[in-house]
């Protein structure tokens, strides 16, 4: 069964950098994207970004360009997704999801990684 | 910046039908996708390319979209169905999501 395990919870001072890890199962890796979506604590679902793991290509929402770097190792069937420059607005779980098929709906969703920004 | 509009809240008696609305600027010539999130979990598709629904998610769940709306129907809302509802479409290779909605069945 498709499953995706993201790494635990983290605490980071602002102006620090943070990377989450997302290790996917079930499926061959290299054949769907990943998304990376956050979500504010009380808040709506906000897109960060994507990544094509088998050829690299990313593409990043406008408002975390310059900011956030996704990659993946296809040997560990793993991606990651760092942002850097945190300010206490990022405190938000961040969530892998798989998509899938034309228009890339994330069908399976990772348990979510709460990232806590704080001085 | 494109925009998906949905209302903050919506009410439905068990048993009747609830519908969802998600707004925004030809969104009829896009793909709407819907997503259920109860509290502390993570989202899970119940629609997707407008009308389709995943394996294992109930009948009950529906959509259509048109013109400027797509719209989720829960047909006989049972009260495991309150939760937040977000559609999400594409635009110019961006993902884009509603604000999400709160069904409240009562």
């Amino acid at each position: 069964q498709v499953q995706l395990v993201q790494s635990g919870a983290e605490v980071k001072k602002p102006g620090a950098s943070v990377k989450v890890s997302c290790k996917a199962s079930g499926y061959t890796f290299t054949g769907y994207d990943m998304h990376w979506v956050r979500q504010a604590p009380g808040q709506g679902l906000e897109w960060v970004g994507w990544i094509n793991p088998n050829s690299g290509g990313t593409n990043y929402a406008q408002k975390f360009q310059g900011r956030v770097t996704m990659t993946a190792d296809t040997s560990i069937n793993t991606a990651y997704m760092e942002l850097s420059r945190l300010r206490s607005d990022d405190t938000a779980v961040y969530s892998c999801a798989r998509g899938v098929g034309a228009t890339s709906a994330f069908d399976y969703w990772g348990q979510g990684t709460l990232v806590t920004v704080s001085s | 910046s494109y925009e998906l509009t949905q209302p903050p809240s919506v009410s439905v008696s068990p048993g009747q039908t609830a519908s969802i609305t998600c707004s925004g600027d030809k969104l009829g010539d896009k793909y709407a996708c819907w997503f259920q999130q109860k509290p502390g979990q993570s989202p899970v598709l119940v629609i997707y390319q407008d009308t389709k629904r995943p394996s294992g998610i109930p009948e009950r769940f529906s959509g259509s979209n048109s013109g400027n709306t797509a719209t989720l129907t829960i047909s006989g809302t049972q009260a495991m169905d309150e939760a937040d509802y977000y559609c999400q479409a594409w635009d110019s290779s961006s993902v884009v999501f509603g604000g999400g909605t709160k069904l409240t069945v009562l």
